[in-house]
């Protein structure tokens, strides 16, 4: 089945500067990847995400990169600011049409984005 | 809309005890979810129900029950709890990619 690698576990950034985190992926028919927020005691909220028909996309100071020949995609944070302060989770899916569209996550970057 | 509501909020259970986490969504999503979170972890599949009727194992499904006899619920139930099943719950919902999250049941067996 799916399996998804993410790191680092944790990333320490000042405001202001970028921050990176990546995840990697095992089985060649995941097409979906979403990005996930979790702030401490809320529930993981959707804040980007991309198709395998797609390299890139962007959303404000928010982008992902996805590059399928090596099975690996990317968030890419600029400009961070405290509030970006959560816990990040990556995962992957068939996508909807894949009969189940079922979700593997990531084990999450904690990041903290120090004023 | 609501979204995607769980119940309870809070449980503490005894071990053997059994108990049902509600979850209800008002989206007419036909696919829902159950997901676990241990501390520090991700979110790990339970089981999942790609409409009324039909549900399947996800990657960690013992210990646990479901049904989905209507498109809004999709309960879960816990029977003959253990410690290990200690968690935060979360329910899901999605109509195609996107999946929307309740905000959790945090349960826990002593």
């Amino acid at each position: 089945g799916e399996n998804v690698e993410q790191h680092p576990s944790t990333l320490s950034v000042q405001e202001g500067d970028s921050a990176v985190i990546k995840c990697t992926y095992s089985d060649s028919a995941s097409n979906y990847f979403p990005w996930y927020k979790q702030e401490l005691g809320k529930r993981p909220q959707l804040i980007i995400d991309i198709r395998s028909n797609v390299g890139e996309k962007k959303d404000q100071r928010i982008a992902v990169t996805l590059n399928k020949t090596a099975k690996h995609f990317s968030l890419h944070i600029t400009e961070t600011q405290p509030e970006d302060s959560a816990v990040y989770f990556c995962a992957a899916s068939m996508g909807y049409g894949g009969a189940t569209n079922k979700l593997i996550f990531g084990t999450g970057t904690l990041l903290a984005v120090q004023p | 809309n609501a979204g995607v509501t769980q119940t309870p909020k809070f449980r503490i259970l005894k071990i053997g005890q059994s108990m049902t986490l509600q979850c209800t969504q008002d989206m007419n999503h036909n696919y829902m979810y159950w997901y676990r979170q241990d501390p520090g972890m991700g979110l790990k599949l339970i089981y999942y129900s790609v409409g009324a009727g039909i549900t399947d194992k996800g990657e960690v499904p013992n210990g646990y029950n479901v049904s989905r006899s209507t498109t809004e619920d999709f309960p879960l139930r816990l029977e003959l709890a253990a410690p290990s099943q200690t968690s935060v719950y979360f329910c899901a919902s999605s109509f195609r990619d996107e999946q929307y999250f309740g905000p959790g049941t945090r349960l826990t067996v002593t």
